[in-house]
């Protein structure tokens, strides 16, 4: 089975940078997803890492460490609209279906 | 817009009751997922489709069925509605084959299902 760990609540201040951790467990997978969520409103995709290390898309990057089950998140330039769920999902192995960890409400303030 | 539609947007009903739910995937995309989110608990996969049939099974209830028709689009039947199926219901589609290749999933603005 899997088991997503991540925080509950962040906040943090506009034009900062936060970085928001993800701990997983499964018996395999085929790469972990990063969706941001509005309040109310369908998840989006941000990111995917099937590969260690980084993936660089703008303000957002994602991190992946498959040996240590460890993926993270990491917003620069924080902007008030970044406020929302941010939800990290792994998909296991030999499926399309998305696992999701219970998701961690980003508060930005001015 | 992702290009995943859902109807209806809101759907009030009583306990007891039988409702569907209805998603018309992306233009292209074979596969159809369905996913529960309650106020108190992340995104639950229920069940995905793909070109027709049931691929992949999760948390979903015996009280709860769903199809994907030959045009792609897909319904998730709830039946004896309890008060505790109050939830988001959202739809995805993505052009997965179930084979675990990336396949970036598009969700729709979800179903509110509220029971009373």
């Amino acid at each position: 089975g899997q088991n997503i760990d991540q925080p509950t609540e962040m906040t943090a201040t506009e034009g900062a940078i936060v970085q928001i951790n993800c701990t997983y467990q499964t018996s395999g997978f085929n790469g972990l997803f990063w969706y941001q969520q509005h309040a109310g409103e369908a998840p989006t995709f941000l990111s995917y890492n099937v590969l260690d290390g980084l993936e660089e898309k703008g303000r957002f990057s994602s991190f992946l460490s498959r040996s240590k089950g460890y993926s993270y998140l990491l917003l620069k330039e924080l902007q008030m609209k970044d406020s929302a769920s941010y939800l990290c999902a792994v998909s296991p192995h030999n499926t399309d279906k998305l696992i999701f960890g219970t998701g961690t409400r980003l508060q930005v303030f001015p | 817009d992702s290009g995943v539609t859902q109807t209806p947007k809101h759907l009030i009903t009583a306990t007891g009751q039988r409702v569907t739910l209805r998603c018309s995937p992306r233009s292209g995309d074979l596969s159809v997922y369905w996913y529960q989110q309650s106020l108190d608990q992340g995104l639950q996969f229920l069940i995905q489709y793909y070109n027709g049939e049931e691929r992949a099974k999760g948390n979903i209830l015996e009280r709860f069925s769903a199809q994907q028709f030959p045009d792609l689009h897909s319904e998730l039947n709830l039946s004896s509605l309890e008060l505790g199926d109050s939830a988001l219901y959202f739809c995805a589609s993505s052009v997965g084959a179930g084979g675990g290749s990336y396949t970036e999933a598009f969700f729709g603005q979800g179903t509110r299902l509220t029971v009373v």
